[in-house]
């Protein structure tokens, strides 16, 4: 059974291009979350997504980001025109279920820098 | 709103030696509590869990038990090894189950 998988591993855009970070999530699992983790720093939630739905998007910065998980492919982080201060590792989980005592399990992460 | 607090790294351990992170929570109702490992360059896997007060998650010689009374999930191992040496987050899960709230982690390195 596959883990979850992120593509790119690795993602250079200079500032104000786009950058969009994949998700796949284990399989049988609906539930995709987000989370940023900046240099030295713990991890810090953005978005949760099941199949076509934002559950909570709390944690996204207002502009430039978004996020969607359609009903077929991978779940989507896009960020639009991007800043120095994008710069960090973008990490997706997911879990079978929305439940409290579910684990989430975590990708490889996408590590983006912004020249 | 829901927070976790974690002992400030790095911590410097000879290998053998006994490891205790401390971490301790705030947050409404009952929270579920993890233990996540991070290893360079690599993203977070799940140590241990523990899902309701007194509960203890164990794995690969660590182990955590969930205190309610002091609001703590202390993450112990008796003999660490160098290849323990890892970044590790505290995490709680909320009621709701939306999204873990994690703590700042704390680097520990084993010498051999």
């Amino acid at each position: 059974n596959a883990g979850v998988m992120q593509n790119p591993r690795h993602l250079v855009r200079r500032r104000g291009q786009e950058a969009r970070l994949r998700c796949s999530p284990m399989k049988g699992h609906s539930h995709v979350y987000w989370y940023r983790q900046l240099p030295e720093e713990g991890l810090k939630f953005m978005v949760y997504l099941q199949k076509e739905n934002i559950i909570d998007e709390s944690g996204m910065p207002k502009e430039r980001f978004s996020a969607e998980f359609p009903k077929e492919g991978p779940s989507i982080l896009r960020i639009q025109q991007v800043v120095r201060g994008d710069s960090a590792a973008y990490f997706c989980a997911s879990s079978p279920g929305g439940q409290p005592t579910d684990t989430q399990y975590f990708g490889p992460g996408t590590r983006l820098t912004v020249l | 709103g829901d927070s976790v607090t974690q002992m400030e790294g790095p911590v410097t351990l000879s290998e053998e030696a006994f490891l205790t992170i401390n971490c301790t929570y705030t947050a409404t109702g009952y929270p579920s509590l993890f233990w996540y490992v991070q290893y360079p360059g690599e993203g977070l896997q799940l140590l241990l869990k523990a899902t309701k007060a007194d509960d203890k998650g164990s794995n690969k010689g660590f182990e955590a038990t969930y205190r309610k009374e002091t609001t703590s999930f202390h993450l112990e191992k008796g003999s660490v090894q160098v290849s323990d040496s890892a970044v590790y987050f505290c995490a709680l899960s909320d009621n709701y189950g939306q999204n873990f709230v994690f703590g700042p982690g704390t680097r520990l390195s084993v010498l051999p």
